[in-house]
């Protein structure tokens, strides 16, 4: 199975920063890397696919990129509606496996 | 609007059987494959078994093959999940998820417990 690692495991951060996410993968995925939010309560969203595709209705401050087994997810200017926990997929093999997921809290 | 609705949670003993129901609506729904996929209280997410559109072809999860079967009626653009000889380690919100998971439901809370 494909084993995704993400770091860090928590992020504190301040509204308005940069910050990146990573997402390792344990063997070669490929693009078929995706990310989600997941906001207490609600279901997750998909924000990122294939590594680097935007998504539509997802706000431009969200950008992914990344092939392989190193891949990242960027939020330039972060937002307080953007605490969430944030998830890593791939789709390249079965089973299908997430990531731990990271949780952006505010510092 | 893509719109996906589990029903069929529950309080369950283990060892006994459960069956899950995930309601398409906004899509053609006879055109994607469709997945589930569940998050233990507190946990991460788990996927658990996909579908194609056609039924042709099926897959599980190691945790659960043997014990749940996944199907769908495209006629009543429904998803189901039956799972049976249920465990404590079970005990999840399950999430129908369309296509390569772009659009989810609201979860259904399964509790296996005696």
């Amino acid at each position: 199975d494909v084993v995704l690692t993400q770091s860090p495991a928590t992020l504190s951060v301040t509204p308005g920063e940069r910050i990146s996410l990573s997402c390792r993968a344990s063997e070669s995925v490929d693009t078929y890397l995706h990310w989600y939010q997941q906001k207490p309560n609600e279901s997750p969203r998909l924000l990122i696919k294939y590594a680097s595709q935007s998504i539509s209705g997802i706000p431009s401050r969200f950008s992914g990129s990344g092939s392989g087994t190193d891949f990242t997810l960027s939020i330039n200017g972060v937002e307080l509606e953007d605490l969430s926990i944030y998830y890593c997929q791939q789709g390249n093999s079965l089973p299908y496996t997430f990531g731990a997921g990271t949780k952006l809290e505010l510092k | 609007e893509v719109q996906l609705v589990e029903s069929g949670g529950g309080l369950v003993q283990p060892g006994r059987s459960l069956k899950l129901s995930c309601l398409a609506s906004g899509f053609t729904f006879s055109n994607y494959g469709m997945n589930w996929i569940r998050q233990a209280p507190g946990k991460g997410l788990e996927w658990v078994a996909s579908i194609s559109s056609s039924s042709s072809y099926i897959y599980y999860a190691d945790t659960v093959k043997g014990r749940f079967t996944i199907s769908r009626d495209n006629a009543k653009n429904t998803l189901y999940l039956q799972m049976t000889s249920l465990r404590s380690e079970d005990t999840a919100l399950y999430y129908c998820a369309q296509g390569w998971f772009a659009y989810w439901g609201q979860g259904t809370l399964v509790t296996v417990s005696s």
